[in-house]
């Protein structure tokens, strides 16, 4: 059973275009982000979500919406979407507090 | 003061070697330290955690070092294999984790 599990694995899409990626976990997990993966593999928190509550909003474009509908379920939507927004988007989840987190295998956006 | 510093970027091992890979941090609220793993095309994986309270944790051929007084810690890897290569990531965390800039490790046999 995959634990924490995103969808698609590849996204390609052109300049301008909207797009969403989905999230699930089955760890029982309160808390969900969204991490950003650049090509330099620099691991970035973009948002968290706690029990369906936005905790953690890093300095992200608008562009970027997160939606929680559960403490399961962690989506990413982006609208109008950019060349530099090519990159690797992670989906991790753990228990609340220091605990370790869960990945899921990444979702690579492509921007043409 | 949210960054935390790692080094080397790359690093190559011969098979049974010991491979180290440091970093630092400046924010002294961070009270936790985990060490992730990432093989290509999967997600990081926890390898190993510390907390401030102690200077050293051992777990198999893997040992981090912790120097509270320095702000550094340093993850040790013994008789480095094959199949250890991959790319690590220190790790620090107060509210939030923080990720170092990552360390690739190729390991020749």
């Amino acid at each position: 059973d995959t634990a924490v599990s995103q969808t698609p694995k590849y996204l390609v899409t052109q300049m301008g275009n909207d797009k969403s990626i989905k999230c699930e976990q089955n760890l029982g997990h309160d808390t969900m982000y969204w991490y950003k993966q650049d090509s330099k593999k620099f691991l970035k928190i973009m948002f968290s979500y706690n029990n369906k509550e936005l905790i953690i909003n890093e300095t992200v474009p608008n562009r970027f919406s997160p939606k929680s509908p559960d403490k399961a379920h962690l989506n990413l939507h982006i609208n109008s979407l950019e060349l530099g927004d090519s990159a690797v988007y992670f989906c991790a989840s753990s228990q609340a507090g220091n605990s370790p987190l869960h990945f899921g295998n990444g979702t690579r956006l492509t921007v043409t | 003061q949210q960054q935390v510093k790692q080094s080397p970027q790359s690093l190559i091992v011969q098979k049974g070697g010991i491979s180290i890979i440091n970093c630092a941090y400046e924010n002294t609220a961070f009270d936790y330290f985990p060490w992730y793993q990432q093989f290509p095309g999967k997600g990081p994986a926890l390898l190993i955690a510390i907390r401030p309270d102690v200077s050293e944790k051992k777990e198999g051929r893997f040992t981090i070092s912790f120097n509270k007084s320095a702000k550094q810690f340093s993850l040790h890897i013994m008789d480095s294999q094959p199949g250890d290569s991959a790319t690590y990531f220190c790790a620090a965390s107060s509210n939030k984790l923080i990720f170092g800039t990552g360390t690739r490790l190729q390991v020749f046999p």
